[in-house]
């Protein structure tokens, strides 16, 4: 059975407090793994896909990266509005069913303070 | 470009009701997927649909759960009759193709 773990489950930053946000997963081939942001009352919000170990994307300060049993999301100088629930989220290789199900892990609570 | 929207925001019902949950997936995406979170817990998948046919549906927690995509478009997941354990909030994504996933607002089901 696939499986995601993230940590830390909260992590508190001043503004500007450079930091990175871990996703360790667990499954039988991994077809891609996604970033996706939640805000409160919200849906989550599509960040990033990685698809093979090594891969790295950036967007404004946030850099995603991959190795063969993890994912970090390294936040870079964050500010107050990137505040949120950040979701990590894995997809096997396509099945004869053709399934595109996400796995999901728990998600980490960022709070940036001012 | 519209994002996918679901109807209601919330909804409160009393054990034993019947709760049916609409979702609008964004125009073109011909796959369609429900996922729920449950208090505390990961947001787990519930079934996926391409068009109007059901792909997959391991997720779903037992038969009280009925969901249809008729014509393609939208989607209705009904839940009869609703249990106390049936609580949570429930999402609906689509995609294009089969990479990025683009999530709806959510419906937050309380049952008493």
């Amino acid at each position: 059975e696939d499986q995601v773990t993230q940590s830390p489950e909260a992590l508190r930053l001043q503004e500007g407090e450079s930091s990175s946000l871990n996703c360790s997963y667990t499954v039988s081939g991994l077809r891609g793994l996604f970033w996706y942001r939640q805000d409160p009352g919200k849906g989550p919000e599509f960040l990033f896909t990685l698809y093979s170990a090594g891969e790295e994307k950036e967007k404004e300060r946030l850099k995603a990266t991959l190795t063969k049993k993890e994912s970090f999301l390294h936040i870079t100088a964050p500010k107050p509005e990137d505040s949120a629930t950040y979701l990590c989220a894995v997809q096997a290789p396509y099945s004869g069913a053709g399934s595109y199900q996400l796995t999901f892990g728990k998600g980490t609570k960022l709070s940036v303070i001012p | 470009e519209a994002g996918v929207t679901q109807f209601p925001s919330h909804s409160v019902i009393e054990k034993g009701q019947t709760v049916t949950l609409r979702c609008d997936p964004i125009s073109g995406h011909d796959n369609l997927y429900w996922y729920r979170r449950v208090m505390g817990k990961e947001i787990k998948f519930l079934l996926h649909f391409v068009k109007e046919s059901k792909q997959d549906e391991s997720g779903m927690p037992n038969n009280r759960f009925l969901a249809e995509r008729t014509g393609g478009t939208y989607s209705t997941l009904k839940v009869q009759p609703a249990e106390l354990e049936d609580s949570g909030v429930y999402f609906c994504a689509s995609s294009q193709f089969g990479d990025e996933q683009f999530f709806g607002p959510g419906t937050r089901l309380t049952v008493l």
